[in-house]
């Protein structure tokens, strides 16, 4: 059955430093792949989505993210956080375009001034 | 944002009473989900809806059933509320197939409810 895992549950950067969150998925083929951003409170936000093509996918608010299919990850970077990045991170994996999308167990980011 | 609205909002309610919570979107999109969060488990899905009256279960359907009668709204209902379903719960949407779309989901704003 697909997987993903979010190994950091927390994670504690300061503002301004770079920050690489990970996700690894487990699954034969490869699969849809997503990072959502959660602030306390609300629903969750999309960041950015990866279904083909180019292994380096912009999002919004400064993110990136990187498919390496030898790997299986899908690692979320921004090279500088802001204090207003803190929140909770969520990566999520879909096989196909009909089904339904399975996420992490999410990773805390936490902002030092 | 996406057009969901979910209702109601928060909710208190006594174990064993039914309760059930609204998902409402004017996207007119095919998919609709139900997910629930619990600190240390994230989000896990309860069940879905692939069109009007399709529906299928997720990963922790126990104790849930769904209703989808019209595109537009899918209904979340708890039999018998027991205490290990207070949670927050989340409605999403998704539009399916199409060049641009593929199935990213996008969510409500949640539904706390609180079973004592």
């Amino acid at each position: 059955a697909q997987s993903v895992t979010q190994p950091d549950i927390h994670i504690t950067v300061s503002e301004g430093a770079s920050l690489e969150l990970r996700c690894n998925y487990s699954y034969g083929a490869t699969p849809y792949l997503f990072w959502y951003v959660q602030s306390p409170g609300q629903g969750l936000q999309l960041l950015l989505k990866y279904f083909s093509g180019d292994t380096l996918v912009q999002g919004i608010k400064g993110f990136e993210a990187e498919f390496k299919r030898s790997q299986s990850s899908f690692n979320l970077r921004k090279p500088s956080v802001h204090w207003s990045d803190a929140a909770e991170y969520f990566c999520a994996v879909g096989l196909n375009r009909d089904d339904k999308i399975i996420f992490g167990k999410g990773t805390r980011l936490h902002i030092l001034p | 944002d996406a057009g969901i609205t979910q209702s109601p909002r928060h909710k208190v309610t006594e174990t064993g009473t039914p309760v059930t919570l609204r998902c409402h979107q004017t996207e007119n999109h095919r998919y609709m989900y139900w997910y629930r969060q619990d600190p240390g488990h994230g989000l896990r899905l309860i069940h879905y809806s692939y069109g009007v009256k399709d529906t299928d279960k997720g990963e922790v359907s126990d104790g849930y059933s769904v209703s989808r009668s019209k595109t537009e709204d899918f209904l979340l209902t708890l039999e018998s509320a027991t205490s290990s379903q207070t949670s927050v719960y989340f409605c999403a949407i998704s539009p399916g197939q199409g060049k641009d779309a593929g199935n990213t989901i996008y969510f409500g704003e949640g539904s706390w409810l609180t079973v004592v």
